[in-house]
């Protein structure tokens, strides 16, 4: 069965520093999302991503964060300048279809630890 | 604002007995609805959802759930749990104003005792 894949499942990094997740969406899947949870915390959506651009954001996902599609298989998410409070799991997700009617299959998530 | 809860923060019940994970929303309009589960070390994945029509929807892994209008209420439920049910649970909602942004409850964790 088809599945999302993220790569690393643990970073550590120091803060002030950028990080890159990856992620690889299911291959005909054509809309990508970032979510992130906080340890203890809800699930929270980022930002939705479809035709190279951003079709959605949250209030979270400010000029420290951005979205790439590099490639035909990759789907990145970059920190600039990590804070401590960046500390959470990040969960990429992929959907055949656009908006929540469609099902967002998501990856098993990246720990960042930002110390 | 929109929310999501879930008022019970863990639940442990045992291996054969029925099961119910509560979930309230506030929300202007009936929102798209959703149960997703997460098992550890794993994604989030997608147990059922409500978008209109019959309330009493049917999922994966013998899980359904029963969306009442007059409670803002979308409750899980499974008449016989099996130890590999446990796992943390996550009502959510996805927002007719918005095409794209799902908005989490905080969860349930159930344990399952042999």
């Amino acid at each position: 069965e088809p599945e999302v894949t993220q790569t690393p499942s643990h970073q550590v990094t120091q803060m002030g520093q950028e990080v890159i997740l990856r992620c690889v969406p299911i291959s005909n899947h054509l809309y990508f999302y970032w979510y992130r949870q906080i340890l203890g915390q809800k699930v929270e959506f980022l930002v939705s991503f479809y035709n190279n651009e951003i079709s959605e954001k949250s209030e979270i996902f400010d000029d420290q964060f951005s979205v790439e599609r590099p490639d035909g298989s990759n789907f990145t998410l970059k920190i600039r300048s990590t804070k401590l409070e960046d500390s959470a799991m990040y969960f990429c997700a992929s959907s055949a279809t656009q908006g929540v009617r469609g099902e967002q299959y998501f990856g098993p998530g990246t720990r960042l630890t930002v110390t | 604002a929109q929310s999501v809860t879930q008022p019970d923060i863990h639940i442990t019940v045992s291996e054969g007995a029925s099961l119910e994970l509560r979930c309230n929303y506030s929300y202007g309009a009936t929102p798209y609805l959703f149960w997703y589960v997460q098992s550890p070390g794993q994604g989030l994945q997608l147990l059922l959802k409500y978008f209109s029509g019959d309330t009493l929807v049917q999922g994966i892994k013998g899980f359904e759930a029963e969306f009442k209008r007059s409670q803002s209420s979308f409750n899980l439920r499974k008449p016989s749990v099996h130890w590999s049910d446990a796992a943390e649970y996550f009502c959510a909602v996805g927002m007719k104003t918005s095409y794209d942004k799902v908005i989490f409850g905080p969860g349930t964790s159930l344990s399952v005792i042999p």
